[in-house]
């Protein structure tokens, strides 16, 4: 089955570590984006990549950062300079263009503690 | 800038009753519109999405949004709902961004509850 995975699904951290969310897709889709949620908010954008080894700051990305070493894998890593990183963390994927659909994973819902 | 707006932050409705669900969007530029669906603690899915075309679009399990350029609307329906449509609807305008690349703006999100 094609798709986005993501783990691990549920994540607890203490204040000042690095934590670093996992995201597959196996959809052949060239864009990668990393979204945090939370609620009464939306969704708001965080990076995204549109090719392998390029990726580009989204609206939020003061404390979190990101690589895009294979076509097909897209990990996030949550730093300690993020004041307050307990949210859920959405991966989503699509082909390049305006009109193409996102398709998401399940997400991470990160706790710190 | 592109912007989205969801009037309602949720919806209370009874079984079998009509719903409608409104997003209200500003944008500069030619817009493609999407409807995602979210169930409790899961990823989003997508209901419907308008590009082109005809203004009216429907979805497989019984939705439809207009599309309204002189409002800037693209409210989302369905004429009766079940108890299985309770969950969290997303209103998003898709915005172009470097390289091409596509960027959601998403709206606050409407919560759909559904009472037996």
């Amino acid at each position: 089955d094609g798709g986005i995975t993501q783990s691990p699904k549920y994540l607890f951290r203490k204040e000042g570590q690095n934590v670093t969310l996992s995201c597959e897709q196996n959809l052949n889709h060239d864009a990668m984006y990393w979204y945090r949620q939370d609620p009464g908010q939306g969704l708001r954008l965080i990076y995204y990549s549109q090719i392998v080894n390029d990726f580009q700051k989204g609206d939020i990305a003061e404390g979190y950062s990101v690589s895009r070493e294979k076509k097909e894998s897209f990990p996030l890593t949550v730093t300690s300079a993020q004041k307050n990183p307990t949210a859920f963390y959405l991966c989503a994927s699509s082909r390049s263009g305006r009109s193409d659909t996102q398709y998401f994973g399940p997400g991470t819902r990160l706790t710190v503690l | 800038a592109q912007s989205v707006t969801q009037l309602d932050s949720q919806v209370p409705v009874f079984e079998e009753a009509p719903v409608e669900l409104r997003c209200n969007y500003s944008s500069s530029v030619s817009v493609y519109l999407f409807w995602y669906v979210q169930y409790p603690n899961q990823g989003l899915q997508l209901l419907l999405k308008y590009l082109s075309g005809s203004t009216l679009v429907e979805s497989i399990n019984g939705f439809e949004a207009e599309f309204n350029k002189s409002q800037t609307s693209f409210h989302l329906r369905k004429p009766s709902v079940h108890i299985s449509d309770t969950a969290e609807y997303f209103c998003a305008v898709s915005a172009g961004i470097r390289g091409g690349a596509q960027k959601l703006v998403f709206g606050q999100g409407t919560r759909l509850t559904i009472n037996p």
